[in-house]
């Protein structure tokens, strides 16, 4: 059983296209997360969902919405995608205790 | 706000003990987590100090110090699996839930 699952893994699209990463988590989790991973390997968290009310938007542009149907999915939708978007998304849910479990990530390559 | 330094690479041998270390400053605290990251994989979770002091967990163990903002991951008997992105996080408190992850640490095992 997969605890956190998204999908699509690899996702090529032209500069100006719309585009949504779904994630799922069976965990029970009440919080989820997206985050991005450049190309350097760093790590920034995006938003932050608990029980599907937004609690965390960092300062990330507009054209990033995310939207949580109910507590075990969190997907993002991307609008007018740039080349700066490519980077690899994670999404993560935690445990009461802090312990994060990650997706298998989401390589967006915007051409 | 938040920030973790640490070093960006550390290469070391097959069998041999490496360090980690992970320096922070940080307007809140609420417990130091270390996670790997594999090449193409997602980060996994290690170990998570809350109070200064030592956490063993089998070959790994993390290290707390929050008079001096500082932390570490010990990996002892190292395998050549263990060639990996190390990366420390700090938690916000109170009830955001945020997570700010450190720089990262390309470690190499070399037989």
């Amino acid at each position: 059983d997969t605890a956190v699952s998204q999908t699509p893994k690899y996702l090529v699209t032209q500069m100006g296209n719309d585009k949504s990463i779904k994630c799922e988590q069976n965990l029970g989790h009440d919080t989820m997360y997206w985050y991005k991973q450049d190309s350097k390997k760093f790590l920034k968290i995006m938003f932050s969902y608990n029980n599907k009310e937004l609690i965390i938007n960092e300062t990330v542009p507009n054209r990033f919405s995310p939207k949580s149907p109910d507590k075990a999915h969190l997907n993002l939708h991307i609008n007018s995608l740039e080349l700066g978007d490519s980077a690899v998304y994670f999404c993560a849910s935690r445990k009461p205790s802090g312990e994060q479990f990650f997706g298998p990530g989401t390589r967006l390559t915007v051409l | 706000g938040q920030s973790l330094e640490q070093p960006s690479e550390v290469t070391a041998v097959e069998g041999a003990i490496v360090q980690i270390n992970c320096t922070y400053q940080t307007s809140g605290f609420y417990g130091l987590s270390w996670y790997q990251q594999h090449d193409g994989g997602a980060p996994t979770f290690l170990s998570y100090n809350a109070l200064d002091g030592l956490e063993e967990t089998g070959r790994f163990s993390s290290f707390l110090s929050r008079s001096d903002s500082y932390g570490y991951l010990l990996l002892q008997e190292l395998q050549m699996k263990d060639s990996a992105s190390y990366f420390c996080a700090v938690r916000d408190p109170g009830g955001y839930q945020k997570v700010t992850f450190g720089t990262g640490t390309k470690l190499q095992v070399i037989p």
